[in-house]
């Protein structure tokens, strides 16, 4: 069974300062994928960045990247330039199985602060 | 090009009502999968289908019944609904396995008083 782990319920951050939210999974896969998905209050889940597991490389998007420590088994994700617009849930998923199917966090609410 | 649409977004029950939330995705995907997410539970997986005319169980697959008799859409039932089942239900899409991006629909409120 995959499970994932987002130990934090809330965040707070100054406005064009960086944060980073925590994020550790466990699988007893060898081929998995990591996901950060938003949803802001319209309640829309918005893909952040993805992580293929075999590439060593950490995944960048604009301000978002990762630190992606595989032997940790820990995902988080980084936002740099913090923007009021930032301000939403962001939940960590893994996926697994030739079904694709994704497990997600608990999720962690992010405030910024102007 | 609509993406993921569900139908109805928002909807009150009584307890013991049927209802049949209807997912559509207009991007020929193979994949589809209901969840529903509670305060402090994030998403989980009810039921999921890998192509037409199959379906089968997730993490919380109690209390309700799916059906994929089109490529196109997901069905979601509720027989019987009840109280536990008050939730924000989402229904997601991606065209195959090996961890491409899962695409969402805006979601369906349910109540069940």
């Amino acid at each position: 069974a995959q499970t994932v782990t987002q130990s934090q319920p809330e965040m707070s951050v100054q406005e064009a300062e960086t944060v980073t939210l925590s994020c550790t999974y466990d699988t007893s896969e060898s081929d998995y994928y990591l996901f950060w998905y938003k949803q802001p209050p319209s309640r829309q889940m918005i893909l952040v960045i993805r992580q293929e597991a075999y590439k060593q490389q950490n995944a960048t998007e604009n301000r978002f990247s990762v630190n992606f420590q595989k032997a940790a088994k820990s995902f988080s994700l980084k936002i740099s330039d913090s923007q009021l617009g930032d301000a939403a849930m962001y939940f960590c998923a893994s996926l697994t199985g030739a079904n694709s199917k994704l497990t997600f966090g608990k999720g962690i609410t992010l405030s910024v602060r102007p | 090009n609509a993406g993921v649409t569900q139908t109805p977004k928002f909807r009150v029950l009584k307890t013991g009502q049927s209802m049949t939330l209807l997912c559509a995705q207009d991007m020929n995907h193979e994949y589809m999968y209901w969840y529903r997410q509670d305060p402090g539970m994030g998403l989980r997986l009810i039921h999921y289908s890998v192509g037409e005319g199959t379906t089968a169980k997730g993490e919380v697959p109690d209390g309700y019944n799916v059906s994929r008799l089109k490529k196109q859409n997901f069905l979601l039932g509720l027989e019987s609904a009840a109280p536990s089942q008050t939730s924000v239900y989402f229904c997601a899409s991606t065209p195959l396995a090996g961890g491409a991006e899962q695409y969402f629909g805006p979601g369906t409120r349910l109540t069940v008083t």
